[in-house]
């Protein structure tokens, strides 16, 4: 079965600062691993995906994630934070074989400070 | 690439009533996923389709509700004798056959049931 956690559901940071959002995950086969994006009354945008090639992954809007293994996480970062990085942020999980339907953290909400 | 529509974006229904919800997710994509969101919480899975076929129910998917996909194409959800409970965000997302892990989200419809 696959899990996954995001420790903080509300993140401050401020303008140029550095963005870290954490996500833990559980499975019992190898994971796919993906962050995705939420603003307010709109559908997810898929920031960045970890499929099992490189463990450092590089997505959109400077965002980037690193898949460790042996401390099962795949937190998301970004050098410098700007205000239209504000929005929720949810990790999820997905089997690497199968139905590939994705198992969703409770999310964390950015907030970004002027 | 007009990415995944979700028709009506908001729907406010009285308690007892049905409620049908349409999906259409990118040309030529395969696979269709719904969802629902409730606040606070990130999207669990319902159900999904490869082509016109459904072939996984979550138990979240009580008797009240079906999901079609009749010709492979669009989608429809259908909830009878709605519940309060039945309030939440309800996203779909399709995929192309071959790289099932990369769903595309539409903007979801949020449901009111009064």
């Amino acid at each position: 079965a696959q899990s996954v956690t995001q420790l903080g559901s509300h993140v401050s940071v401020s303008e140029g600062a550095l963005v870290l959002l954490r996500c833990n995950y559980s499975s019992s086969v190898p994971p796919y691993l993906f962050w995705y994006v939420q603003y307010p009354n709109q559908g997810l945008q898929l920031l960045l995906k970890y499929t099992s090639a490189a463990t450092l992954v590089k997505g959109i809007n400077g965002f980037e994630a690193e898949f460790k293994k042996s401390e099962t996480s795949f937190h998301l970062t970004k050098p410098s934070a700007h205000m239209s990085d504000a929005a929720e942020y949810f990790c999820a999980v997905s089997e690497m074989a199968g139905a590939n339907n994705l198992f969703f953290g409770t999310g964390t909400r950015l907030t970004v400070i002027p | 690439d007009t990415g995944v529509s979700q028709d009506p974006r908001h729907k406010i229904t009285k308690r007892g009533q049905n409620v049908t919800f349409r999906c259409d997710p990118i040309s030529e994509h395969n696979r269709l996923y719904w969802y629902r969101q409730t606040l606070g919480q990130g999207p669990e899975f319902l159900t999904y389709f490869q082509n016109e076929a459904q072939l996984e129910k979550s138990r979240l998917l009580s008797d009240r509700f079906s999901a079609e996909r009749p010709k492979g194409s669009f989608s429809t959800l259908e909830i009878q004798r709605t519940e309060q409970g039945d309030s939440a965000m309800y996203l779909c997302a399709s995929s192309p056959n071959g790289l099932s892990y990369e769903q595309y989200f539409g903007p979801g419809t949020r449901l009111t049931v009064t």
